[in-house]
């Protein structure tokens, strides 16, 4: 069992690029949720998914970011025209009922 | 006012010593709650997962919920140097749209040998 895989592990975008992290789920799990890492900020909520659906994009800023999680393959979260202020750890887990098991994330630099 | 408060400590502890770590909660539609653990540049590791109130353990964990007063509390007995982490308590209602998880900032634990 490979757990939750993320890549990259570490991503530098110049600003105004576009950054793409992808996720794979554990084998079975069929939900995805990404999560934002700031210092100051904690762990902060982002997206919920299920395969082709999204469930609760509440915490997505509503320009520049995207996700989706297709039938095959891995979730994508797409940041398009990367700020600085967008320089945080990315996390995404998956679950199956409750107990999230967490990626170890990607960490974007933009600089 | 957070929805969850947590202190960021440091807390430094001798090894061996009984760490007690704990948060607070503003909404009563919290049903679940968890502990995780996160080591330097890794993802959260859950280390505890609790329904409504009560008492939980495992090994040298305990987490208590005592939803009454809104309080969570994580122990670890006979701490290790290896327990050196960075503990979070995370929360949420029940399926639909409050699966996601609302986290405590962090509690950063040091166990000195």
């Amino acid at each position: 069992n490979a757990g939750v895989m993320q890549n990259p592990r570490h991503l530098v975008r110049r600003r105004g690029q576009e950054a793409r992290l992808r996720c794979s789920p554990m084998k079975g799990h069929s939900h995805v949720y990404w999560y934002r890492q700031l210092p100051e900020e904690g762990l902060k909520f982002m997206v919920y998914l299920q395969k082709e659906n999204i469930i609760d994009e509440s915490g997505m800023p509503k320009e520049r970011f995207s996700a989706e999680f297709p039938k095959e393959g891995p979730s994508i979260l797409r940041i398009q025209q990367v700020v600085r202020g967008d320089s945080a750890a990315y996390f995404c887990a998956s679950s199956q009922e409750y107990g999230y098991t967490f990626g170890s994330g990607t960490r974007l630099t933009v600089v | 006012q957070k929805e969850v408060e947590q202190d960021p400590g440091p807390l430094s502890v001798p090894e061996g010593a009984i760490v007690s770590l704990n948060c607070t909660y503003s909404n009563s539609a919290f049903q679940y709650f968890m502990w995780y653990r996160q080591y330097s540049r890794k993802g959260p590791e859950l280390l505890m997962y609790t329904y409504s109130s009560g008492n939980k353990e495992d090994g040298r964990f305990t987490a208590q919920v005592d939803k009454s007063s809104k309080y969570i509390s994580l122990f670890i007995r006979d701490s290790q140097p290896s327990d050196s982490a960075t503990y979070l308590c995370a929360m949420s209602g029940n399926a639909g749209n409050n699966r996601k998880l609302i986290w405590g900032l962090g509690t950063s634990l040091a166990v000195n040998p």
